[in-house]
């Protein structure tokens, strides 16, 4: 049981570029989200998905699409990379119900030139 | 307004000796969830303790215990014989709207809690 993962762990490109976050979870849980952590500002809600089929906006979403094809993965896509975007990017998940806790993948680290 | 508040940015405790890092919240819901995790410098966030807005009781998890005051709405963790492991940053966060659709959670800034030998 790996829980959750995320590939790759560190990542540099250069403005304009596109490249897609992998995230995947085998827990079978429903709910998956995405986060940016920045210096001083804890972690911020990009996109998050309650179901296979279903994604949703947090509160940071504009440069960024999600997908989620499957109930195992939830990949984050930036489609025109931009400085402000570096950033560590956390993906998380947890099971339907009222106490449930979110488990968080280890983190990309990502740099934007 | 900020939802969630921790207003100690650095924090030092001497090893062996107890540490209260503060929380406070901002929510008209009647029905939500506060959490703490725990990320080390090596960057992963670990869950630590659970507290539900309707549970009467307050939350305990070995060193951990959450001390929530509902009316002055906060949720402040405490961390009983501090080891030299605790050293990390902390974030409080909140979960609005438990029984609905909206399961996620609303982070404050963090406190860097530095154990001391």
């Amino acid at each position: 049981n790996a829980g959750v993962t995320q590939t790759p762990k560190f990542q540099v490109l250069k403005t304009g570029q596109s490249m897609t976050l992998q995230c995947a979870q085998d827990m079978n849980h429903e709910y998956m989200s995405w986060y940016r952590q920045d210096p001083g500002m804890g972690l911020r809600l990009i996109h998050y998905s309650v179901g296979a089929g279903i994604t949703d906006q947090g509160e940071v979403p504009n440069g960024y699409n999600v997908s989620r094809s499957t109930t195992e993965d939830f990949p984050l896509r930036l489609l025109s990379a931009a400085p402000s975007q570096t950033s560590v990017y956390f993906c998380a998940s947890q099971r339907g119900g009222r106490v449930e806790t979110q488990y968080f993948g280890p983190g990309t680290r990502l740099l934007v030139l | 307004a900020q939802k969630i508040t921790q207003t100690q940015p650095g924090m030092f405790v001497q090893e062996k000796e107890a540490v209260t890092l503060d929380c406070t919240y901002d929510t008209s819901d009647q029905s939500y969830g506060l959490f703490w995790y725990k990320q080390p410098s090596s960057g992963e966030m670990i869950f630590l303790i659970y507290q539900g807005s309707y549970d009467e009781q307050n939350a305990t998890e070995g060193r951990y215990s959450l001390n929530f005051q509902k009316a002055r709405k906060s949720a402040n963790l405490v961390i009983s014989a501090s080891q030299l492991g605790d050293s990390a940053m902390y974030f409080c966060a909140m979960r609005e709207r438990d029984s609905g659709s909206a399961r996620q959670l609303t982070f404050g800034s963090g406190t860097q809690l530095t154990v001391l030998p």
